[in-house]
């Protein structure tokens, strides 16, 4: 089985406004980490959020922030307020345990921001 | 300060060539991992490296070896490649035992073709 789990192969949205990129996981480790990826055409993977298992609170990085539902274990990334330059692909990535030291990454959702 | 430095940016070998990539990570951090991505698995995690010492492989055959040195900077070899090698190398690193406040931080990766 999948560790995570991205279903939206592609996301279209117009500047300015709001979309949520979609990321369910799995696991058994009572700790892990859940993090969120950014991968313009040029190739860089350019850390966006961060969400631990034990933080109470939903992550939020700017215009990003991470909606983290532990029992429905999901992670969805909301960007508010997209820019054309928010056009690329996400990625949605889980370290398991506490010294983990592999990501575990999904296959990615590819985003286009129109005017 | 710098980000993490992947070069060769592009390299072209034929099958059965041996190929040696090389990374220079952040300034400071310690640990170094490299993924493979490529359009049909992904990003897969290679292995990682700390202080030296390989902490973790990901399930990849021993045609693939990596090593750090004492200033951290980190080299892949491929051996004996294969059209399957085709892929994006990615090197990343981080302070250590990573979460969100030491997120990995990637290159812009060495693209690698094989014919």
């Amino acid at each position: 089985a999948q560790k995570i789990t991205q279903t939206q192969p592609g996301m279209f949205v117009q500047e300015k406004e709001a979309v949520t990129l979609d990321c369910t996981y799995d696991t058994s480790d009572p700790s892990y980490g859940l993090f969120w990826y950014k991968q313009p055409s040029s190739g860089e993977m350019i850390f966006l959020i961060y969400q631990g298992s034990y933080d109470q609170q939903n992550a939020t990085e700017g215009r990003y922030s991470l909606n983290f539902q532990k029992a429905r274990k999901s992670a969805n990334l909301v960007i508010s307020a997209s820019q054309l330059g928010d056009s690329a692909m996400y990625f949605c990535a889980m370290r398991e345990g506490q010294a983990g030291t592999a990501l575990i990454f999904g296959k990615g959702t590819t985003l286009s921001v129109s005017s | 300060k710098a980000g993490v430095t992947q070069t060769p940016r592009y390299l072209i070998k034929t099958r059965g060539q041996q190929v040696t990539l090389s990374c220079s990570p952040i300034s400071g951090h310690r640990s170094v991992s490299w993924y493979q991505q490529t359009p049909g698995q992904g990003l897969q995690f290679l292995f990682e490296y700390f202080s030296e010492t390989q902490r973790n492989k990901g399930n990849f055959p021993g045609r693939f070896s990596g090593r750090q040195f004492s200033n951290s900077r980190s080299e892949m070899n491929v051996s004996t490649l294969e059209l399957g090698d085709s892929a994006l190398y990615l090197c990343a690193s981080s302070l250590g035992r990573w979460t969100g406040d030491s997120p990995l931080h990637f290159g812009n990766g060495t693209r690698l073709t094989v014919t």
